[in-house]
């Protein structure tokens, strides 16, 4: 069964101090990763797909790398406005139906 | 504008009713899914669609129900046999075109948070 863990649970930054977020997996042939944002009360924001190891994705401040095992969203000099919960997921395949996996997020709180 | 909408915002539901959240999508997209969060967990899949006429359950399907009548439109139907419904409900719709594609990408709209009193 697919498996998806975030680390840190929830991460405090001074604005500017740069600093990379976790999501580990464990998946039956990796097909893919997503990551979201999402702000308290809202739905997820698409952020990146990313498709196989070695790939990186930038928007903004953010940078999403992937391993085989695992994918990094590095935030470079956040701002306040870049507090939120940042979520990955895998999507699985398997028995020929798209499921997804979430893992259960990384909060942030960019301080000025 | 493309995109997913959710109906209502919020939603009162007394014991013993059934309610139905509804989910509409003008992105195209063939799959559509049902997510329940809840505070401090990731979100959990109730039930998802690949396409007209046809859904599968999630994780959690017991106590929902679905249907798939239409491509834009996938309703979801708390049942008064889902014991804890309290939760926030996310409707999303994903375009993944085929194995080995290069575009999977997974959609949300914004919600809907249904209490039960």
């Amino acid at each position: 069964e697919d498996q998806v863990t975030q680390s840190p649970e929830a991460l405090r930054l001074q604005e500017g101090e740069s600093s990379s977020l976790n999501c580990s997996y464990t998946v039956s042939g990796l097909r893919g990763l997503f990551w979201y944002r999402q702000d308290p009360g809202k739905g997820p924001e698409f952020l990146f797909t990313l498709y196989s190891a070695g790939e990186e994705k930038e928007k903004e401040r953010l940078k999403a790398t992937l391993t085989k095992k695992e994918s990094f969203l590095h935030i470079t000099a956040p701002k306040p406005e870049d507090s939120a919960t940042y979520l990955c997921a895998v999507p699985n395949h398997s028995g020929g139906y798209q499921k997804v996996t979430f893992g259960t997020g990384t909060k942030l709180q960019v301080i000025p | 504008d493309g995109g997913i909408t959710q109906s209502p915002k919020y939603l009162f539901r007394k014991e013993g009713q059934n309610v139905t959240l509804s989910c509409e999508q003008n992105l195209n997209h063939d799959a559509m899914y049902w997510y329940r969060q809840d505070p401090g967990q990731g979100l959990r899949l109730i039930y998802y669609s690949q396409i007209v006429n046809d859904f599968q359950k999630g994780d959690i399907a017991e106590g929902y129900s679905v249907s798939r009548e239409k491509k834009e439109s996938f309703p979801l139907t708390v049942t008064s046999a889902q014991k804890n419904p309290t939760a926030f409900y996310l409707c999303a719709s994903r375009v993944n075109r085929g194995t080995g594609s290069l575009v999977d990408e997974q959609f949300f709209g914004p919600g809907t948070r249904l209490t039960v009193l």
